[in-house]
Protein backbone atom coordinates (compact mmCIF):
# COMPACT_ATOMS: atom_id res chain seq x y z
CA UNK A 1 0.00 0.00 0.00
CA UNK A 2 1.58 3.38 -1.12
CA UNK A 3 2.68 5.75 2.39
CA UNK A 4 3.85 8.94 2.95
CA UNK A 5 7.66 9.15 4.23
CA UNK A 6 9.43 11.39 6.41
CA UNK A 7 13.27 11.87 7.24
CA UNK A 8 14.13 11.83 9.77
CA UNK A 9 12.25 10.01 12.08
CA UNK A 10 14.28 12.57 15.02
CA UNK A 11 16.39 15.06 14.75
CA UNK A 12 18.27 17.22 17.65
CA UNK A 13 19.49 21.03 16.55
CA UNK A 14 21.13 23.66 18.46
CA UNK A 15 18.61 27.37 18.70
CA UNK A 16 19.60 29.33 15.65
CA UNK A 17 20.43 26.53 13.06
CA UNK A 18 18.25 25.44 9.81
CA UNK A 19 16.70 22.57 9.57
CA UNK A 20 15.10 20.51 7.08
CA UNK A 21 12.34 17.98 7.14
CA UNK A 22 12.05 15.82 4.02
CA UNK A 23 8.64 14.10 2.99
CA UNK A 24 8.01 11.64 -0.06
CA UNK A 25 3.89 11.85 -0.76
CA UNK A 26 2.14 9.30 -2.16
CA UNK A 27 3.58 9.61 -5.92
CA UNK A 28 0.28 10.38 -7.83
CA UNK A 29 -0.84 13.10 -5.08
CA UNK A 30 -1.06 16.54 -6.10
CA UNK A 31 -1.91 18.19 -2.45
CA UNK A 32 0.54 18.58 0.20
CA UNK A 33 0.76 19.32 3.64
CA UNK A 34 2.54 20.41 6.66
CA UNK A 35 1.28 19.74 10.15
CA UNK A 36 2.72 20.42 13.40
CA UNK A 37 2.11 18.93 17.19
CA UNK A 38 3.90 20.32 20.26
CA UNK A 39 4.24 17.91 22.67
CA UNK A 40 0.80 17.09 24.90
CA UNK A 41 -1.16 19.51 22.46
CA UNK A 42 -3.33 19.03 19.37
CA UNK A 43 -2.20 18.45 15.79
CA UNK A 44 -2.40 21.81 13.70
CA UNK A 45 -2.38 23.13 10.44
CA UNK A 46 0.68 24.76 9.46
CA UNK A 47 0.71 25.03 5.29
CA UNK A 48 -0.85 23.48 2.28
CA UNK A 49 0.81 23.31 -0.87
CA UNK A 50 -0.56 23.04 -4.98
CA UNK A 51 1.04 23.48 -8.17
CA UNK A 52 4.06 24.55 -6.85
CA UNK A 53 2.71 27.00 -4.51
CA UNK A 54 1.50 27.39 -1.51
CA UNK A 55 -2.04 27.61 -1.37
CA UNK A 56 -3.26 28.36 2.34
CA UNK A 57 -0.79 29.01 5.28
CA UNK A 58 -2.01 29.72 9.17
CA UNK A 59 -0.64 32.15 11.70
CA UNK A 60 2.26 29.72 12.66
CA UNK A 61 3.57 29.76 9.31
CA UNK A 62 5.42 32.78 9.57
CA UNK A 63 8.81 33.91 7.53
CA UNK A 64 10.86 31.29 9.19
CA UNK A 65 9.27 28.54 7.61
CA UNK A 66 9.23 28.08 3.99
CA UNK A 67 8.25 24.58 2.02
CA UNK A 68 9.23 23.77 -1.26
CA UNK A 69 8.69 20.50 -4.07
CA UNK A 70 12.76 20.94 -5.54
CA UNK A 71 11.98 17.69 -7.84
CA UNK A 72 9.40 15.07 -8.94
CA UNK A 73 9.27 12.99 -5.46
CA UNK A 74 10.14 15.65 -2.49
CA UNK A 75 8.52 18.16 -0.28
CA UNK A 76 10.26 19.40 2.36
CA UNK A 77 9.69 21.92 5.21
CA UNK A 78 12.76 24.52 6.03
CA UNK A 79 12.66 26.11 9.20
CA UNK A 80 15.25 28.62 9.05
CA UNK A 81 16.07 30.14 12.32
CA UNK A 82 15.06 27.58 14.87
CA UNK A 83 13.68 28.61 18.14
CA UNK A 84 12.76 26.33 21.53
CA UNK A 85 9.27 26.70 20.67
CA UNK A 86 9.99 25.14 17.01
CA UNK A 87 10.75 21.51 19.28
CA UNK A 88 7.53 19.47 18.03
CA UNK A 89 6.09 16.45 15.71
CA UNK A 90 5.66 17.65 12.34
CA UNK A 91 3.34 15.79 10.15
CA UNK A 92 3.54 15.75 6.06
CA UNK A 93 0.73 14.26 4.48
CA UNK A 94 -1.04 14.17 0.56
CA UNK A 95 -3.95 14.09 -0.84
CA UNK A 96 -5.29 12.90 -4.35
CA UNK A 97 -8.30 15.19 -4.29
CA UNK A 98 -9.47 18.55 -2.71
CA UNK A 99 -12.23 18.96 -0.48
CA UNK A 100 -13.06 15.45 -0.35
CA UNK A 101 -9.83 13.56 -0.44
CA UNK A 102 -8.77 11.23 2.31
CA UNK A 103 -5.35 12.86 3.60
CA UNK A 104 -2.65 10.24 3.94
CA UNK A 105 -0.12 10.74 6.86
CA UNK A 106 3.30 10.29 7.56
CA UNK A 107 4.52 9.19 10.86
CA UNK A 108 6.23 12.45 11.71
CA UNK A 109 9.49 14.08 12.23
CA UNK A 110 10.51 14.91 16.00
CA UNK A 111 12.05 18.15 16.38
CA UNK A 112 13.69 18.79 19.31
CA UNK A 113 15.68 22.63 19.69
CA UNK A 114 18.24 22.74 22.66
CA UNK B 1 -16.02 27.48 11.61
CA UNK B 2 -17.29 23.93 12.52
CA UNK B 3 -16.39 23.08 16.27
CA UNK B 4 -16.05 18.90 17.39
CA UNK B 5 -16.19 17.87 20.65
CA UNK B 6 -14.83 14.65 20.77
CA UNK B 7 -15.47 12.01 24.48
CA UNK B 8 -14.50 10.47 26.19
CA UNK B 9 -11.48 12.81 26.99
CA UNK B 10 -9.55 10.01 29.16
CA UNK B 11 -10.58 6.57 29.06
CA UNK B 12 -8.71 3.18 30.90
CA UNK B 13 -9.58 0.13 30.10
CA UNK B 14 -8.71 -3.85 30.99
CA UNK B 15 -7.59 -5.77 28.10
CA UNK B 16 -10.41 -7.50 26.12
CA UNK B 17 -12.76 -4.69 26.97
CA UNK B 18 -14.60 -3.19 24.60
CA UNK B 19 -15.21 0.87 23.77
CA UNK B 20 -16.85 3.44 22.03
CA UNK B 21 -15.10 7.23 21.18
CA UNK B 22 -17.62 9.74 19.51
CA UNK B 23 -17.05 13.15 17.08
CA UNK B 24 -20.03 15.41 17.37
CA UNK B 25 -19.83 18.47 14.88
CA UNK B 26 -21.56 21.54 14.58
CA UNK B 27 -22.31 21.68 11.32
CA UNK B 28 -21.87 19.05 7.96
CA UNK B 29 -18.28 17.92 7.24
CA UNK B 30 -17.08 17.01 4.01
CA UNK B 31 -14.08 14.99 5.27
CA UNK B 32 -13.74 12.59 8.41
CA UNK B 33 -11.22 10.75 9.44
CA UNK B 34 -10.11 8.88 12.26
CA UNK B 35 -6.29 8.31 13.39
CA UNK B 36 -4.27 6.66 16.18
CA UNK B 37 -1.28 8.40 17.79
CA UNK B 38 0.84 5.96 19.08
CA UNK B 39 3.02 6.48 22.33
CA UNK B 40 5.96 7.08 20.11
CA UNK B 41 3.92 9.79 18.73
CA UNK B 42 3.64 8.33 15.16
CA UNK B 43 0.36 9.28 13.38
CA UNK B 44 -1.36 6.37 12.08
CA UNK B 45 -4.18 6.90 10.05
CA UNK B 46 -7.11 4.53 10.63
CA UNK B 47 -10.51 5.37 8.70
CA UNK B 48 -11.72 7.97 6.18
CA UNK B 49 -15.18 7.89 6.75
CA UNK B 50 -17.15 10.89 5.58
CA UNK B 51 -20.26 8.70 6.14
CA UNK B 52 -21.15 5.25 6.03
CA UNK B 53 -19.71 2.26 8.12
CA UNK B 54 -16.38 0.63 7.44
CA UNK B 55 -14.68 -1.84 9.62
CA UNK B 56 -11.03 -2.86 9.74
CA UNK B 57 -10.21 -6.25 12.21
CA UNK B 58 -10.88 -5.53 15.56
CA UNK B 59 -11.94 -1.40 14.92
CA UNK B 60 -14.93 -0.19 12.86
CA UNK B 61 -15.84 3.27 12.49
CA UNK B 62 -19.22 4.88 12.11
CA UNK B 63 -20.28 8.54 10.60
CA UNK B 64 -23.94 9.68 10.35
CA UNK B 65 -23.31 12.73 8.44
CA UNK B 66 -27.19 13.55 9.00
CA UNK B 67 -26.69 13.39 12.64
CA UNK B 68 -23.26 15.05 12.57
CA UNK B 69 -21.44 12.45 14.87
CA UNK B 70 -19.41 9.92 14.23
CA UNK B 71 -18.12 6.89 16.44
CA UNK B 72 -14.91 4.58 16.45
CA UNK B 73 -15.32 1.34 18.20
CA UNK B 74 -12.47 -0.70 19.41
CA UNK B 75 -13.61 -4.68 20.61
CA UNK B 76 -11.34 -6.82 22.61
CA UNK B 77 -8.79 -4.22 23.37
CA UNK B 78 -4.78 -4.79 23.48
CA UNK B 79 -2.22 -3.28 25.13
CA UNK B 80 -1.25 -2.05 21.55
CA UNK B 81 -4.61 0.10 21.42
CA UNK B 82 -2.96 2.60 23.83
CA UNK B 83 -2.73 6.17 22.78
CA UNK B 84 -4.39 9.31 21.30
CA UNK B 85 -7.55 9.00 19.00
CA UNK B 86 -8.05 12.09 16.68
CA UNK B 87 -10.89 12.69 14.63
CA UNK B 88 -10.12 15.11 12.04
CA UNK B 89 -12.45 16.75 9.83
CA UNK B 90 -12.63 19.45 6.83
CA UNK B 91 -16.50 21.37 5.75
CA UNK B 92 -17.67 23.85 4.11
CA UNK B 93 -15.23 25.42 1.74
CA UNK B 94 -12.53 24.68 4.18
CA UNK B 95 -10.64 21.45 2.59
CA UNK B 96 -7.82 21.39 5.14
CA UNK B 97 -8.19 18.82 8.02
CA UNK B 98 -8.83 20.05 11.73
CA UNK B 99 -7.71 17.64 14.45
CA UNK B 100 -9.66 17.58 17.10
CA UNK B 101 -8.51 17.36 21.08
CA UNK B 102 -8.51 13.53 21.10
CA UNK B 103 -9.36 10.69 23.81
CA UNK B 104 -5.71 9.29 25.42
CA UNK B 105 -6.42 5.64 25.66
CA UNK B 106 -4.85 3.33 28.22
CA UNK B 107 -5.90 -0.15 27.69
CA UNK B 108 -4.04 -1.99 31.05
CA UNK B 109 -2.84 -5.77 30.96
Amino acid sequence: EPEVTQTPSHQVTQMGQEVILRCVPISNHLYFYWYRQILGQKVEFLVSFYNNEISEKSEIFDDQFSVERPDGSNFTLKIRSTKLEDSAMYFCASSGLVLTGELFFGEGSRLTVL
Amino acid sequence: GIQVEQSPPDLILQEGANSTLRCNFSDSVNNLQWFHQNPWGQLINLFYIPSGTKQNGRLSATTVATERYSLLYISSSQTTDSGVYFCAYSGGSNYKLTFGKGTLLTVNP
